[in-house]
């Protein structure tokens, strides 16, 4: 059975440019989470989609944004790219939205900001 | 949120138990303890979790404290493959996302 799956797995993109990262989750799963991974750090919680709504949204400035699909594929979008966003980007499905479930989480987006 | 309290690092040798221990204090009744784990260069990856009672799985066990203002993860007998950060995340009942700290950094040496 396929994984989460993100893509792309690697960019670079330069100071002020907009990006997108898409997430496929597991087939079934609703929800999606996104995270960001500073390096030498715990990821960091930004959105949370369940059943295409938005659940949950992390100490993130308005530059970034995301939606979740009919298909519960998601997008995280992030504009006005600044140097200190480059970071892992990681995506994680689970087959609820609550507490006492388990999240999957794909290998991640590494975006470099230059 | 929740705060747990992990140490920055551990060793292990090969094939001996290990006890990764976690503090969260301030738990509420609602909030259930999950650990993650990351190895190097690839996302994280779920281990284990519990509300109340201990939890047994094929990759860990998880003792929780009666007052459930501790958890221990235990991993019966460390591989070489178990090296990686090990994250002890409360998860409020309702709510889907995870709140990572630092964790604790698990070598194992041969």
């Amino acid at each position: 059975d396929a994984g989460v799956t993100q893509s792309p797995t690697h960019l670079i993109k330069t100071r002020g440019q907009h990006v997108t990262l898409r997430c496929s989750p597991i087939s079934g799963h609703k929800s999606v989470s996104w995270y960001q991974q500073v390096l030498g750090q715990g990821p960091q919680f930004i959105f949370q989609y369940y059943e295409k709504e938005e659940r949950g949204r992390g100490n993130f400035p308005d530059r970034f944004s995301a939606r979740q699909f009919p298909n519960y594929s998601s997008e995280l979008n992030v504009n006005a790219l600044l140097l200190g966003d480059s970071a892992l980007y990681l995506c994680a499905s689970s087959p609820r939205g609550a507490g006492n479930t388990e999240a999957f989480f794909g290998q991640g987006t590494r975006l470099t900001v230059v | 949120d929740a705060k747990t309290t992990q140490p920055n690092s551990m060793e292990s040798n090969e094939e001996e138990p290990v006890h990764l221990p976690c503090n969260h204090s301030t738990i509420s009744g609602t909030d259930y303890i999950h650990w993650y784990r990351q190895l190097p260069s690839q996302g994280p990856e779920y281990v284990i979790h519990g509300l109340t009672s201990n939890v047994n799985n094929r990759m860990a066990s998880l003792a929780i404290a009666e007052d459930r203002k501790s958890s221990t993860l235990i991993l019966h007998r460390a591989t070489l493959r178990d090296a990686a950060v090990y994250y002890c995340i409360l998860k409020l009942g309702s709510q889907g996302n995870l709140i990572f700290g630092k964790g604790t950094k698990l070598s194992v040496k041969p």
